[in-house]
């Protein structure tokens, strides 16, 4: 079975500092990796993913992330914090194990909140 | 501009009631998925469908089914909506495994 782990619920952030959001998954098979941002009241918005290739994936609003297989990890960054970033975000896997049209299994979420 | 729609934002039920959730994508997508969003639980998997008429079960699908009669609905049905489906319920879609699923705003269900 597949499960992500988001281990802090709340991360605080200066605007303009660098912020990271940790993400770490367990699979079975290959990972394939997303991350999603939910501002109040809305549904969720698709950040970025990792399928293949360099490890480093870039994506919207100036989001990267960093997949690291022998950590099994998936961090969310930001050089540069920005007051609007500040929402709730979603790590989530899907463990390809031959087929089929499996969801995603999610993370709890976590917080960020950037202060002025 | 892509979209997934859900017939309402808001909805209060009675314990009993049978409930229907409708949600709709203009995107063509194969997949479309059930999931609800409880706070600290995150988004957990109830059902999904990857064609008209096929349904899988998700991680939670007690108290629940589904319905996907064209290739653009896919409905959720709480047969006897009990106090704790009381939750988000959000409906997503996506072209394949390897791609991003696009989520509705969501229905926030209240059953007294």
């Amino acid at each position: 079975a597949q499960s992500v782990a988001q281990p802090e619920d709340q991360v605080n952030v200066a605007e303009g500092n660098p912020l990271t959001v940790k993400c770490t998954y367990s699979v079975s098979g290959n990972p394939y990796l997303f991350w999603y941002v939910q501002y109040p009241n809305r549904g969720l918005q698709f950040l970025l993913k990792y399928i293949t290739g360099d490890n480093l994936v870039k994506g919207s609003y100036g989001f990267e992330a960093e997949f690291n297989k022998s950590q099994t990890s998936f961090h969310l960054k930001k050089p540069s914090a920005l007051v609007s970033d500040s929402a709730l975000y979603f790590c989530a896997v899907r463990d390809y194990s031959g087929g089929g049209a499996d969801g995603l299994t999610f993370g709890k979420g976590t917080h960020l909140i950037i202060q002025p | 501009d892509v979209k997934v729609t859900q017939s309402s934002r808001y909805l209060v039920k009675r314990t009993g009631e049978k409930v229907f959730l409708e949600c709709v994508q203009d995107m063509d997508h194969e997949n479309m998925f059930w999931y609800r969003q409880d706070p600290g639980l995150g988004l957990r998997l109830i059902y999904f469908s990857y064609d008209v008429k096929m349904k899988e079960k998700g991680d939670i699908p007690e108290g629940y089914s589904v319905s996907r009669e064209k290739k653009e609905r896919f409905s959720l049905i709480l047969e006897s909506a009990s106090t704790n489906q009381t939750s988000m319920y959000l409906c997503a879609s996506d072209a394949g495994f390897f791609n991003e699923q696009f989520f509705g705003p969501g229905t926030r269900l209240t059953v007294l």
